[in-house]
């Protein structure tokens, strides 16, 4: 199974300041299509997960352009330009190119 | 309104059997694959199993190969999830999830339910 590593663990921003999250992963996720199988949810406290970013970097309906992915083969970022209340919450990184799917363990995220 | 609703969760003893259900709305669920991913309590995600949009294609992580089954009915817009020989790390939050492309399998998921519970304790 491809094995998918989150840092950090937890994160405590002050809004309007900027969050990096890092995924690895254990093998390269780029398929031979061309598209690279990682994906970005947020759970937010007592809710089911949202999609916010697919392939890479493309954002979900309905996601602010403050959140951005990047990345390629097996190193990965999730970005929240300003931080809002409203972005707290556990994200996972998820990897698709071969199944089992897999999950990062998640990155809490706080409001100082 | 588009929605994914899981039924079904509850407390059964170790080695006994649970079906859960995944009632859909709001969109042609015969197009979509749906996925099962679960939830331990306060733990991350695990992927549980998916089904094509027909049901032709079924695929299973392995810990639950051979005890768990998962099937949908078209024309009750329903999926269910049939859980054989239950162990107690088993226990989680359900979530059924629809898969992004119509008539395809993505294998990621745009849309969750709220999850149903299942505990497996004596």
């Amino acid at each position: 199974d491809i094995v998918m590593t989150q840092t950090p663990l937890s994160l405590s921003v002050t809004p309007g300041q900027p969050a990096s999250i890092s995924c690895k992963s254990s093998q390269s996720l780029l398929h031979s299509s061309g598209r690279t199988h990682l994906y970005w949810y947020l759970q937010k406290p007592g809710q089911p997960p949202q999609l916010l970013i697919y392939e890479v970097s493309n954002r979900f309906f309905g996601v602010p352009d403050r959140f951005s992915g990047s990345g390629s083969g097996t190193d990965f970022t999730l970005k929240i330009s300003r931080v809002e209340a409203e972005d707290v919450g556990v994200y996972y990184c998820m990897q698709s190119i071969q199944p089992p799917l897999t999950f990062g363990g998640g990155t809490k995220v706080e409001i100082k | 309104q588009v929605q994914l609703v899981e039924s079904g969760g509850g407390v059964v003893q170790p080695g006994r059997s649970l079906r859960l259900s995944c009632a859909a709305s709001g969109f042609t669920f015969s197009s979509y694959a749906i996925h099962w991913v679960r939830q331990a309590p306060g733990k991350g995600l695990e992927w549980v199993a998916v089904i094509s949009y027909d049901g032709s294609n079924k695929y299973y992580t392995d810990s639950v190969k051979g005890r768990f089954s998962i099937s949908r009915d078209n024309s009750k817009n329903t999926l269910y999830l049939e859980m054989n020989s239950l162990r107690p790390d088993d226990t989680a939050v359900y979530y059924c999830a629809k898969d992004r492309i119509h008539l395809w399998l993505a294998w990621y998921f745009d849309l969750w339910g709220r999850g149903t519970l299942v505990t497996v304790s004596s």
